[in-house]
């Protein structure tokens, strides 16, 4: 089955910074990969995905990047903010199976 | 308006007991989903229900027992709990019936079990 490993588990940065958390996947027919940012007592929330026809993706401050060769892909956060404290997880799927397999988190502290 | 609700948001119960949590979408979302959560915050399906029927079943003890009585709720029953079962459960929907689309998470359930 799938198995995806995510690298840092912990990551400290400083206000403005950038910071990135890199992901990889075993299984090649994975084609979604979603990332979730999950803040103190509360539920993961989607920030960003990418489908495996798309290489990179950009939302304001966060952007993610998909290298299909290689099975890995990555979060980018540019500018990084306070409120960006929290702990990411990235996941990866086959569309038509309805499961996510996730990564073991991140845990981004964004210093002011 | 809450889009994925569940109760309660705190359980605390002696080992051996029984117990269930509730999980309700107001998405209009077909497919539905539990994960466990553990301490050191690794996040794992355990089941998932679409439309009513079981579609994922992670090899999860048959202690735990998803009941859907419609599309709407998924609910968790948890019989003769254990040390172990301590977690945060949260429930999931996705809008897809037969793609993998965006799964909306509720706020989760902290289960500790003494």
């Amino acid at each position: 089955g799938e198995n995806v490993e995510q690298h840092p588990s912990t990551l400290s940065v400083q206000e403005g910074d950038s910071a990135v958390i890199k992901c990889t996947y075993s299984d090649s027919a994975s084609n979604y990969f979603p990332w979730y940012k999950q803040e103190l007592g509360k539920g993961p929330q989607l920030i960003i995905d990418i489908r495996s026809n798309v290489g990179e993706k950009k939302d304001q401050r966060i952007a993610v990047t998909l290298n299909k060769t290689a099975k890995h892909f990555s979060l980018h956060i540019t500018e990084t903010q306070p409120e960006d404290s929290a702990v990411y997880f990235c996941a990866a799927s086959i569309t038509g199976f309805q499961k996510l397999v996730f990564g073991t988190g991140t845990r981004l502290l964004v210093s002011p | 308006d809450t889009a994925v609700s569940q109760t309660p948001k705190y359980l605390v119960t002696q080992m051996g007991n029984d117990k269930s949590i509730k999980c309700e979408q107001n998405l209009g979302h077909d497919t539905m989903y539990w994960y466990k959560q553990d301490s050191k915050k690794f996040l794992k399906i355990m089941f998932s229900y679409n439309n009513k029927e079981l579609i994922i079943n992670e090899t999860v003890p048959n202690r735990f027992s998803p009941k859907s009585p419609d599309k709407a709720h998924l609910n968790l029953h948890i019989n003769s709990l254990e040390l172990g079962d301590s977690a945060v459960y949260f429930c999931a929907s996705s809008p897809a019936g037969g793609a993998v689309d965006t799964q909306y998470f509720g706020p989760g359930t902290r289960l500790t079990v003494l």
